[in-house]
């Protein structure tokens, strides 16, 4: 069954620096979203990307952070200048198209900043 | 603003012992409810949607079914292995996004 697989698994960084996470979405979906996950708490949405620009994005996702589909496989999750608040699960999520369509999630990223 | 709340927030049952989970939703223009289930440090993994009042839907030992303000997602005689979270969620009419509850924290007991 074609799944949505994330890079990496886990990463820790210091505080300031820039980190990446990676995602590569079902290959025949066409919306691409990234979502957290702080511990203890409910599952945000932070992003929503289609047609190679954003469409929609939460008060979360500030001028940190950007997403890009460099190429026709992969979406990734900048955070130009990592907080001690983004420690966080990351989740990738695409879905075939956006009105009531599924969505489906990776496994996840988890980003612990020091 | 879109809002989904999920009760109880835990529940403990024997191996056996059936039981419902709630999903309260306030959301304009529904597209659809989801329930996800999630293991201790996975990714929510899909369980069903629903898309109008009235709707059911059944897999092994799950079936969830929908109002115009809830969604149930009932628990067959569960077994330990049903033991997860499970995650509601809504979407609705002009966005993209998904809107998580908090989740009911299921446990059974052999």
């Amino acid at each position: 069954e074609p799944e949505v697989t994330q890079t990496p698994s886990h990463q820790v960084t210091q505080m300031g620096q820039e980190v990446i996470l990676r995602c590569v979405p079902i290959s025949n979906h066409l919306y691409f979203y990234w979502y957290r996950q702080i511990l203890g708490q409910k599952v945000e949405f932070l992003v929503s990307f289609y047609n190679n620009e954003i469409s929609e994005k939460s008060e979360i996702f500030d001028d940190q952070f950007s997403v890009e589909r460099p190429d026709g496989s992969n979406f990734t999750l900048k955070i130009r200048s990592t907080k001690l608040e983004d420690s966080a699960m990351y989740f990738c999520a695409s879905s075939v198209e956006n009105s009531g369509n599924t969505i489906y999630f990776g496994e996840g990223s988890w980003l612990t900043v020091v | 603003e879109d809002q989904v709340t999920q009760s109880p927030e835990a529940l403990r049952l024997q191996e056996g012992e059936s039981s419902s989970l709630n999903c309260s939703y306030t959301v304009s223009g529904l597209r659809g409810l989801f329930w996800y289930r999630q293991d201790p440090g996975k990714g929510p993994e899909f369980l069903f949607t629903l898309y109008s009042a009235g709707e059911e839907k059944e897999k092994e030992r799950l079936k969830a079914t929908l109002t115009k303000k809830e969604s149930f997602l009932h628990i067959t005689a569960p077994k330990p292995e049903d033991s997860a979270t499970y995650l509601c969620a809504a979407k609705g009419r002009g966005n993209e996004k998904l809107t998580f509850g908090t989740g009911t924290r299921l446990t059974i007991i052999p």
